[in-house]
């Protein structure tokens, strides 16, 4: 179990600018879920997979922002014309029992110049 | 999901027990209290869970009142690692729809030296 891994763990970026994220979970979670967290606040729940299917997406997900989970294990979030507001920290989590506890990788820091 | 109440901040002793409040005054009855923790730059961590029982695992003790709409978790030692942010959050049975997470704004715990 190496635990839940996001890559990169930071990036800079400047407005406009396309930018691509990815997670790989625990081998065989079959749930995904995305957060993103701005400074001072909790982590706020922006989209979920159950496999390769996105079930739920949060009005915070824009249409400038994209998940996938083509083959039902790692996932890439990207934004596209990234804005000041889009910089955060952005967390990937996941989990397999149903009953079982999130486990949170260690995020992306996005930084929109 | 009901809605917690937390204190912003708290200070401990480092080896004193650190007792870290959760108010949640509309939670259902097959809702569950979970706690996790988020170090400074490091993705949230789960920590203990519980409905109606007190629980205890090697990392902490939660204590639920018998109404339950409080709750505390307990850090018997705590040590200066435990400096973090500390959210309690309820959620209605972790097998449903999605397992969510909705994150407050937790307690900044500091532990003193």
């Amino acid at each position: 179990d190496t635990g839940v891994s996001q890559d990169p763990r930071h990036k800079i970026t400047k407005r406009g600018q396309n930018v691509t994220f990815r997670c790989d979970p625990i081998s065989e979670h079959n749930r995904l879920y995305w957060y993103r967290q701005t400074l001072g606040q909790g982590p706020e729940f922006l989209t979920y997979f159950q496999n390769e299917a996105q079930l739920e997406k949060s009005r915070l997900l824009s249409d400038r922002f994209s998940a996938e989970r083509p083959k039902g294990s790692f996932s890439t979030l990207e934004i596209q014309r990234t804005e000041q507001g889009d910089s955060a920290m952005y967390l990937c989590a996941s989990v397999g029992d149903a009953n079982s506890p999130l486990h949170f990788g260690n995020g992306t820091r996005l930084t929109v110049t | 999901d009901a809605k917690t109440t937390q204190p912003p901040s708290m200070d401990c002793a480092e080896g004193r027990a650190a007792n870290l409040p959760c108010n949640h005054s509309t939670i259902s009855g097959n809702e569950y209290v979970y706690w996790y923790r988020q170090i400074h730059s490091q993705g949230p961590q789960y920590i203990i869970h519980g409905l109606k029982n007190n629980e205890t695992n090697e990392m902490a003790s939660l204590i639920i009142t018998e109404d339950r709409k409080s709750s505390t978790l307990i850090l018997p030692h705590a040590t200066l690692r435990d400096t973090a942010v500390y959210y309690c959050i309820v959620i209605l049975n972790y097998g449903g729809a999605t397992n969510k997470l909705i994150f407050g704004t937790g307690t900044l715990l500091a532990v003193q030296p």
